[in-house]
């Protein structure tokens, strides 16, 4: 079975520090993807990124990173220089891949608060 | 805006009541996913259909049922409510990408309150 764990509940951090989100997955494909959702207050999901367990470069797009590990099962986002607007919830979510069911098995999240 | 449409936004309704939660998905595409997300359990997968099909199951508790309509619009019935039943319901629709991944898009979600 699938599970995605985001030991994190909950981080505050002051307005330009650095954040890392952790997350940890469990599958037995050898074939899957990774996601990051964010939820603003709002509610509506964001997609942020998707990842496939082929692809092992770290990405980065402005002031987000992403580092994927297989090793240690672990897909891990830092925000760089963080903001007020950062201020969400943020779901990591697993996948697994083709035949047209790509249900997605999703973290608890963790809630972000950037302090100004 | 992702494409996929939700109705209503938003819902308040007692126990023991039935409502039906609706998605349009983007033009297109045929695989309808539904999700909730409740403070119990979290987000979680319910079911999927694909062109009217049901091509997968999660969590869905019996009182939950859902069909995809000719159109592609998709339902969601939730009967005997329940205070535990109160949760934000995602729907998503799906293409497939340029590697072969069928890519979710979702909706705005419906908030069900059950009082």
């Amino acid at each position: 079975a699938q599970k995605v764990t985001q030991a994190q509940t909950e981080i505050s951090v002051v307005e330009k520090e650095d954040v890392t989100l952790d997350c940890v997955y469990e599958t037995r494909d050898t074939t899957y993807y990774l996601f990051w959702y964010k939820q603003p207050p709002s509610g509506e999901l964001v997609f942020l990124i998707r990842r496939n367990s082929f692809d092992e470069q770290n990405e980065i797009s402005g002031r987000y990173s992403w580092n994927f590990q297989k090793s240690t099962s672990s897909f891990n986002f830092t925000i760089t220089a963080s903001q007020v607007v950062d201020s969400a919830v943020y779901f990591c979510a697993l996948s697994e891949a083709g035949l047209g069911n790509e249900k997605l098995t999703f973290g608890t999240g963790t809630r972000l608060t950037i302090i100004p | 805006d992702s494409g996929v449409t939700q109705t209503p936004k938003h819902l308040i309704t007692a126990t023991g009541q039935r409502v039906t939660l609706r998605c349009s998905p983007r033009s297109g595409d045929l695989s309808v996913y539904w999700y909730q997300q409740s403070l119990d359990q979290g987000l979680q997968f319910l079911i999927q259909y694909y062109n009217g099909e049901e091509r997968a199951k999660g969590n869905i508790l019996e009182r939950f049922s859902a069909q995809q309509f000719p159109d592609l619009h998709s339902e969601l019935n939730l009967s005997s409510l329940e205070l535990g039943d109160s949760a934000l319901y995602f729907c998503a629709s799906s293409v497939i990408s340029g590697d072969g991944y069928n890519e979710q898009f979702f909706g705005p979600g419906t908030r069900l309150t059950v009082l």
